[in-house]
């Protein structure tokens, strides 16, 4: 089936640096894939919709300088947090639609922002 | 008030006993998804419905389009049923909006 792999799975680190966070599809061609942030005991919130080839388009609210979304192939989307801060601490995961097939999700990073 | 409302927000149970999971939902959908999320945080689909009803093994979700309102059922329930159940409904291409979550406890 399909499958989704999402690195790194938890990142700790200082403020003030930039993450990098990879969703790769492994066995489909994905041209859009789902970014999603999620508070301890909260559930999802969409924070943009990377799409391959083109700009991603943010959830209202999301800063486009803050959390920098790139799709450059039909496999790999990845969300850099720049400048990271504590308040970015947060559980960030990915998703990837497969034809009429429910959303195939990545396992999450867990980012601690010291 | 939120677009998608889950009911109850936790529940606990013995093992063995029937589980409701209950969703509303106030908007037009394409499709509605029952998800898992474990302690981890790993998140996997258990159904995609527009219609009906679907089974796998021991769950059971319905959807009444009308009513805008799915259940996710758990019959003889494990321990290991225990996570966060999460109703999330699908509108135009693939957007998900998602309810809160159910925590669900199985004690042995």
């Amino acid at each position: 089936g399909a499958v989704v792999s999402q690195h790194p799975s938890w990142v700790i680190c200082k403020s003030g640096t930039s993450v990098k966070i990879e969703c790769r599809s492994l066995d489909f061609q994905a041209t859009t894939m789902f970014w999603y942030r999620q508070f301890p005991k909260q559930s999802l919130m969409l924070m943009a919709t990377s799409n391959e080839g083109s700009k991603a388009t943010y959830e209202q609210g999301v800063e486009k300088d803050k959390f920098l979304i790139n799709h450059a192939s039909l496999t790999l989307s990845t969300l850099t947090v720049t400048s990271a801060h504590p308040e970015d601490s947060s559980f960030y995961i990915c998703s990837a639609p497969w034809q009429n097939q429910p959303q195939h999700f990545g396992d999450g990073t867990r980012l601690s922002i010291l | 008030k939120n677009e998608v409302e889950q009911s109850p927000q936790n529940l606990t149970a013995q093992e063995g006993e029937f589980i409701t999971i209950n969703c509303s939902y106030s908007v037009g959908i394409s499709a509605l998804h029952w998800l898992q999320q474990h302690p981890g945080g790993g998140i996997v689909s258990l159904f995609m419905l527009s219609s009906g009803k679907k089974k796998h093994g021991r769950l059971i979700a319905t959807i009444n389009i009308q009513e805008k309102h799915s259940s996710l059922h758990i019959t003889a329930s494990h321990p290991r049923d225990s996570a966060v159940y999460i109703c999330a409904v699908k509108q135009g291409a693939q957007k998900l909006v998602f309810g809160q979550g159910t925590r669900l406890t199985i004690n042995p």
